[in-house]
């Protein structure tokens, strides 16, 4: 069993939508957690950073975090055709961010 | 944030042969790594590229597979080594100056034939 796991997807929601991108996890060490947006033929980029339990916004984008489910999940707000891309979260145990763990990535269409 | 450069972008190279990848941050980053990418799939860290040092590997990888060179603060380079057709991925540098912070590289397309 892998130590994260994200919904696969694909995905694919009407414009304005609200989406829903969650992934679980086994190792209760991990105290960092991120989501990172990878569009096509494109490196991941930094979206949402998170430590510990509890929910972050940041515009349209919220993150939240249940430690004790081992839970997270990240939603996106009207949804734009923008968003189309492959999502990824990531966790670690420590600072040393070379060390996260990645999902697979959930791929996400916006149709408009 | 910062930004990566990574050259070359993609190649197509015949086996038994190698190649080198080369990352260049636009600023001085504490910690430089790479990852591989296949298709579809999640990143897969290969190594923490440690400057003035040996790389540290992560289970799986090897240094002479992955020869890893790190100068500087800002320059790191990987080397696919003898490839074979099962090394064909996306190889991605990222740099991070700390609280898990990562910025990653537009990623090198590999094909070995």
């Amino acid at each position: 069993q892998k130590e994260v796991e994200q919904d696969p997807g694909p995905l694919s929601v009407p414009e304005g939508a609200i989406v829903s991108l969650n992934c679980t996890y086994s190792n209760s060490a991990f105290q960092y957690f991120m989501w990172y947006r990878q569009y096509s033929r494109k490196g991941p980029e930094l979206l949402m950073y998170t430590y510990s339990s509890g929910n972050k916004e940041d515009g349209r984008f919220t993150a939240q975090v249940d430690k004790s489910s081992k839970y997270i999940s990240l939603f996106i707000r009207d949804s734009q055709p923008s968003d189309s891309a492959t999502y990824l979260c990531a966790m670690s145990v420590a600072t040393n961010a070379g060390k996260s763990t990645f999902g697979d990535g959930t791929t996400l269409t916006v149709k408009p | 944030s910062a930004v990566i450069s990574q050259k070359p972008s993609r190649d197509i190279c015949q086996r038994g042969t190698s190649l080198t990848i080369q990352c260049q941050v636009d600023s001085q980053v504490t910690m430089m790594f790479w990852y591989r990418q296949q298709p579809g799939q999640s990143l897969t860290l290969i190594a923490t590229a440690n400057q003035g040092s040996e790389a540290t590997y992560e289970s799986g990888f090897v240094i002479d597979k992955f020869p890893i060179s790190r100068p500087n603060l800002t320059f790191s380079t990987l080397t696919v080594s003898n490839m074979s057709p099962e090394d064909s991925s996306i190889y991605l540098c990222s740099g991070d100056r700390g609280y898990n912070e990562q910025f990653f590289g537009p990623g090198t397309r590999l094909t070995v034939l």
